[in-house]
């Protein structure tokens, strides 16, 4: 099992629309965990971080499941500027492992 | 915000010539940290460091050195470039209390013939 698994995409949502992604990871101890975007050809820019229980930025909300060892991230309400590559991040015994992201299109 | 560039954003290089890339950040963080970002990949950690002088190796790291002499400064070198490290070459700072907060640089697009 890979460290960090995020499903690819892409997601093709209308404006409007509610999404989610998921991102699971393999290892218990991990303690850090975080939601980047990235627009194409940019760098990655942090989102949001995500916390014990559960947080929300405005439209966004990210959560954690330490049981099923997993984080999410909901959109509400997406507008055409929310489309991007959304990557997980989670730290374990070394610095931050990034899964390979998920792609979302926003469709007007 | 420009607290932390990349340079040279852009270089074409050929194969057998060593390369060095530059991080430089205006915030005064110890963490910093070399990642390569290909398709099909995602984002790898090559090596980073958490001090002057203190740098650690991380997944990618084999072709790859780097030096911190200085807090604001971070390098890389590719010792002899092969075409397998074409790449965009990403540099951040840590910030948080655990340092895993991770503020990216702009990047560097690296193409080896």
């Amino acid at each position: 099992r890979k460290e960090v698994e995020q499903d690819p995409g892409p997601f093709n949502v209308p404006e409007g629309a509610t999404v989610a992604f998921n991102c699971t990871y393999s290892n218990s101890a991990s303690q850090s965990f975080f939601w980047y975007r990235q627009d194409c050809r940019k760098e990655p820019k942090l989102l949001m971080s995500v916390y014990s229980s559960g947080n929300e930025d405005g439209r966004f909300t990210a959560q954690l499941n330490r049981a099923s060892q997993y984080i999410s991230l909901l959109i509400r309400d997406s507008k055409l500027s929310d489309s991007a590559t959304y990557l997980c991040a989670v730290n374990g015994d070394t610095p931050l492992v990034f899964g390979k992201g998920t792609r979302l299109s926003v469709i007007a | 915000d420009a607290g932390i560039t990349q340079s040279p954003r852009h270089k074409v290089t050929e194969t057998g010539t060593p390369v060095t890339l530059r991080c430089h950040q205006t915030e005064n963080h110890r963490y910093m940290y070399w990642y390569r970002q290909d398709p099909g990949h995602g984002l790898r950690l090559i090596h980073y460091s958490y001090g002057v002088k203190d740098t650690d190796k991380g997944e990618v790291s084999d072709g790859y050195s780097v030096s911190r002499s200085k807090t604001e400064d971070f390098l890389l070198t590719l010792e002899s470039a092969t075409s397998s490290q074409t790449s965009v070459y990403f540099c951040a700072m840590g910030l948080g209390a655990s340092y895993n907060e991770q503020f990216f640089g702009p990047g560097t697009r690296l193409t080896v013939l």
